[in-house]
Parts: structure tokens; C-alpha cells; sequence
């Protein structure tokens, strides 16, 4: 039942930026977008989140589409510790539904 | 100031054994979720407990059962062992308020494996 559709795996060279897409088609007006990574041997780890307007965080950016459909993670300059399985998940604030996590993006970055 | 905390981060069990995990939450957190990480997959979502209630649970058998203490500590127990039930178990901790969503901060696991 997965709500949001990621590729199974990108790659990047160090240093230049990377755009990890998400669609999620049947986003619903209370469905906040959440990206998480997860580092090999660790437990995933919140990157940002964000409803309608673009975020920016020390880590990364998201943009939102203007339809909410879809949404991209940029990591404005990649480096090796940012190799890792991104998680794109909708989750729905007022129904307080738990974190449903899909197979993720495998970011692969090269030097 | 602590993160999210697991204990033992390994543990051996057989077959038919049952086996307790422990999670102290982040402090200010009140919410916590258990996931389970088999090989090469995503989380899957176990169940959630707050006010020391369980609250929402995932498609997980009643072999898996979990307790949350006063001091929103928590608990995962799993009876009657498979092999299958070898993996990486989460635990999340998160601070419910209302509608605004503030996002969980994950342990790093437990690395359940079973013979």
C-alpha cells in the first residue's frame, strides 16, 4: 500500500548536487512529505519534511510541485557520507498515521 | 542530549525462544514506534504506543506484542521465534501534538537473529 513512488537507485559524483524524485499521486491535503536516509548499519535518520511550500534545511532542500504530486530531494553538493537508501513517505497529520516506509532510492555517490 | 536509545544491539535467540527489545525514547518524546528491517528492505512498521497504549499496529502477527511505561520507555516482546523473524528491529520515538508534524528520530536497532 505504498503511497509514494521512488527509483530503486541514483547515482551522483562527489560534489555536484543530486535531485531524488518522489511521486506521490494520491497525496491528500493533510499529507505532510518526510525524507529520511538511512546509512549502512544505522537506523534511518529525518532529513526534512515539508506540506505545500519549498523547505530548506542544513542538509538539503525540498520542493514541493505546485500540484503536490511530487516532490524532490536536492542535496545541493553531494558527498560520500550522503551515500545512502532515501525514503520518501506521505504521512497524514490529522489521521496521526504511523511512518510507512517503501524500498527507498540507493544513492550511489562516485569521487 | 541522548537520542533515541536500544537495547542489546545483538542478540542470538533459537527457534520457539522468546525474546524482549527495550527503547528509551528521546527526551521530550512521548510517542513510540517499532519497526522491523529485514535484509535489503525497508522498515516495516510494527506497531505505535503513546499514553502507554497501543495505538495503531501494523500487519504483524500477535506474537509480536509491545508496553509502554510512565516514563515512555518501551518495549517489544516477540514469543514463539521463527527464523524469519531475523532483522534489524527500530525503535522511533516522536512528540505528538495535534496536527503539526515534527518528524521521529530512529534508534539504531537491535540485529535480532534467530537459529
Amino acid at each position: 500500500d505504498a503511497k509514494t513512488t521512488q527509483p530503486n537507485s541514483m547515482e551522483s559524483n562527489e560534489e555536484e548536487p543530486v535531485h531524488l524524485p518522489c511521486n506521490h499521486s494520491t497525496i491528500s491535503g493533510t499529507d505532510y512529505i518526510h525524507w529520511y536516509r538511512q546509512l549502512p548499519s544505522q537506523g534511518p535518520e529525518y532529513v526534512i519534511h515539508g506540506l505545500t511550500s519549498n523547505v530548506n534545511n542544513r542538509m538539503a532542500s525540498l520542493a514541493i510541485a505546485e500540484d503536490r504530486k511530487s516532490s524532490t530531494l536536492i542535496l545541493h553538493r553531494a558527498t560520500l557520507r550522503d551515500a545512502a537508501v532515501y525514503y520518501c513517505i506521505l504521512r497524514d497529520v490529522v489521521s496521526n498515521d504511523d511512518m510507512r516506509f517503501g524500498a527507498g532510492t540507493r544513492l550511489t555517490v562516485k569521487p | 542530549d541522548a537520542g533515541v536509545t536500544q537495547s542489546p544491539t545483538h542478540l542470538i535467540k533459537t527457534r520457539g525462544q522468546q525474546v524482549t527489545l527495550r527503547c528509551s525514547p528521546k527526551s521530550g518524546h512521548d510517542t513510540v514506534s517499532w519497526y522491523q528491517q529485514a535484509l535489503g528492505q525497508g522498515p516495516q512498521f510494527i506497531f505505535q504506543y503513546y499514553e502507554e497504549e497501543e495505538r495503531q499496529r501494523g500487519n504483524f502477527p500477535d506474537r509480536f506484542s509491545g508496553h509502554q511505561f510512565p516514563n515512555y520507555s518501551s518495549e517489544l516482546n516477540v514469543n514463539a521465534l521463527l527464523l524469519g523473524d531475523s532483522a534489524l528491529y527500530l525503535c522511533a520515538s516522536s512528540f505528538k501534538s495535534g496536527q503539526q508534524d515534527y518528524g521521529y528520530t530512529f534508534g539504531s536497532g537491535t540485529r535480532l537473529t534467530v537459529v
